[in-house]
Parts: C-alpha cells; structure tokens; sequence
C-alpha cells in the first residue's frame, strides 16, 4: 500500500473552508484515496473516498490532482465539532494503515 | 443510520486473564476487522474477516488472539492470556464488501493490570 505524508496539525476557523493536504506519491493505478476522522479516542469515522474523480459527499469535498500524486480534503464549513485528527489513507486491500494524519484544530 | 456497536465500552482485566471483546457489525456486512490503539499511538490493523475465515492477518494477530462469529450477528475478538502490553482501544469494522468503505463502532478500551 502507498504511503502517504499530510502535515502534523492545522488552525481553521470556525465558518471557514478547512483544506486539508495529502501526499501520495506512490500511489499505483488500482488504489483508492480513503479520508477518515478520528474525534478524540472514538472509533475512526469514514468521510469521503475516491479512486480519480473529484468527488463531494454531505460531508467534505475530495480533491484528486491529475496524476493521482497528491489530494485535498476540504470541509467547505468547519464547526468546532470538526476539530479531530484526519487520515488520509491510500490502497485497495482490505485493510486500512494508519498513519498519525493531521490534528485540525478548528477555534471559534 | 446502522451503526457498528461494540461492548463493553470499558475492560479492566489481570494479566494472565482471558477477555472476550464483543462486536455486533452492520445488517448487511459481510467483511469484519479488529483494529487496535495503544494510547497516543496509530490505529494499527489486526485481522480481517470473511465467510468464517480469517483473510488477513497483521504481525499483532498472534496465537494469543483468535477471532469468531459465533452467530449470523456478533463478532468477538478472544485474548487467552492478556499482557500489560495489550492495554488499549480495540476496535471493531465492517463493511460490505472487501477493500471497500469501513464503518468503525466506537471501542472497547482495554485495561490490563
């Protein structure tokens, strides 16, 4: 599975768009890009995937660059309730790898 | 909505304990997973579910752990003899089908004294 590589935390005020990074360089051609939330200790909450087309669900928006290499997880509104540590995870087998994502801190 | 639910919410056990985690998957499910995360750390993979047999492994996933479906709704993660080292939140995930979106339940926090 690729790996991936977002930044360790970012500030986004509340009522404005929080776009978050991610990096996968190495993605190959069959593999997904799977964005999931975790809120403090709960169980990870799925947000959004896609394999090469921009995609927007109730949740967040999914931006994927052309050549797959990098993605954009936007929320278009953040609420102090958004404030939690997003994955971006990148594969297609049936497991997800974790790796420590970004701690979004949304203050009002 | 259907949701992945898991008891109980919190475990405290002695080292050397057997524990039994229990999960109840959504309806319609058919893959299962246990995860772990060790306090502070990343969520880590442990096994993966289907048609009775385990697809996957992780390294974590000794002969310590085993994983059941005992009947067509619970799943359960069985620890025979429990370490300091397997203190943490275990979670449980299904999906629908393979390699496709994971709905987590919300934990069993594991505490081995």
């Amino acid at each position: 599975d690729a790996k991936t590589t977002q930044p360790t935390s970012m500030d986004c005020a509340e009522g404005r768009a929080a776009n978050l990074p991610c990096n996968h360089s190495t993605i190959s051609g069959n593999e997904y890009v799977y964005w999931y939330r975790q809120i403090h200790s709960q169980g990870p909450q799925y947000i959004i995937h896609g394999l090469k087309n921009n995609e927007t669900n109730e949740m967040a928006s999914l931006i994927i660059t052309e050549d797959r290499k990098s993605s954009t997880l936007i929320l278009p509104h953040a609420t102090l309730r958004d404030t939690a540590v997003y994955y971006c995870i990148v594969g297609y087998t049936d497991k997800l790898i974790f790796g420590t994502g970004t701690r979004l801190q949304v203050f009002p | 909505e259907p949701e992945v639910t898991q008891t109980p919410s919190h475990q405290v056990t002695q080292m050397g304990q057997e524990v039994i985690l229990r999960c109840v998957p959504i309806s319609n499910h058919l893959y299962f997973y246990w995860y772990r995360q060790i306090l502070g750390q990343k969520v880590e993979f442990l096994v993966s579910f289907y048609n009775n047999e385990i697809s996957e492994k992780s390294e974590i996933f000794d002969d310590q752990f085993s994983v059941e479906r005992p009947d067509g709704s619970n799943f359960t993660l069985k620890i025979r003899s429990t370490k300091l080292e397997d203190s943490a939140m275990y979670f449980c995930a299904s999906s629908e089908l393979g390699a496709d979106t994971q709905y987590f339940g919300p934990g069993t926090r594991l505490t081995v004294l």
